[in-house]
């Protein structure tokens, strides 16, 4: 399995509190990505991020910023978190997008972090 | 845009049987085409993919998959279904630039009767 870990794993937090999310990973893959999981819409890209410093909005960014200092973090954060942004969060990394170019672009996807915003 | 249609929400086989799961894609030019299972509780674990070449694609656990251009489509299949298949699975594009941003397709969910 590839080494993703996400943290916290669950958590259960106020409307209009921050949350930061932690995505960790020990492969050195460039490419990272958080997706959200809601019933009837699958996953849905939120940020995603082609190295450090570099990142870039996804389908449903809206309310949510990410950073990304180091290679094997990324961070997740509702600045004020509101009940619709209960979900279930996947974080993902990619070794490349050069699939011509003999890379791997398969995502492997971390074990997601349960938030419930009450 | 690109965009994925499952439009099996849920299927159910009897164990033995054959499965064929449906998606559709919408992309305009070649696309990237995975497709994930997920377990309860779990994260992703990828099946298969396509990037080109032969339209059959053979994945982990006996499954595959065939690209038809002619027809948007690249449906996941097996021939005879195991009660641990029980779970959801996603069908996704891949935009060939930009960073291979996935859309995913809304899931079917996969309920074997023994």
């Amino acid at each position: 399995d590839a080494g993703i870990t996400q943290s916290p794993r669950h958590k259960v937090t106020e409307t209009g509190t921050p949350v930061t999310l932690r995505c960790h990973q020990t492969e050195n893959h460039r490419y990272m990505y958080w997706y959200r999981q809601d019933p009837g819409h699958g996953l849905r890209l939120i940020h995603y991020s082609y190295g450090v410093k570099d990142t870039d909005k996804g389908e449903v960014s809206d309310g949510y910023s990410v950073s990304r200092s180091k290679t094997e973090d990324f961070l997740l954060t509702l600045e004020s978190a509101t009940s619709s942004q209960t979900s279930v969060y996947f974080c993902a990394i990619s070794e490349s997008v050069m699939v011509l170019a003999g890379g791997n672009n398969e995502q492997f996807f971390g074990p997601g972090t349960r938030l419930t915003v009450l | 845009a690109q965009s994925v249609t499952q439009p099996d929400i849920h299927i159910t086989v009897s164990e033995g049987a054959s499965l064929e799961l449906r998606c559709n894609y919408s992309y305009g030019a070649t696309p990237y085409l995975f497709w994930y299972v997920q377990s309860p509780g779990q994260g992703l674990q990828l099946l298969l993919k396509y990037f080109s070449g032969d339209t059959l694609v053979q994945g982990i656990k006996g499954f595959e998959a065939e690209f038809k251009r002619s027809q948007s489509s690249f449906n996941l299949r097996k021939p005879s279904v195991h009660w641990s298949d029980a779970a959801e699975y996603f069908c996704a594009v891949g935009a060939t630039g930009g960073g291979n941003k996935l859309t995913f397709g809304t899931g079917t969910q996969l309920k074997v009767e023994l």
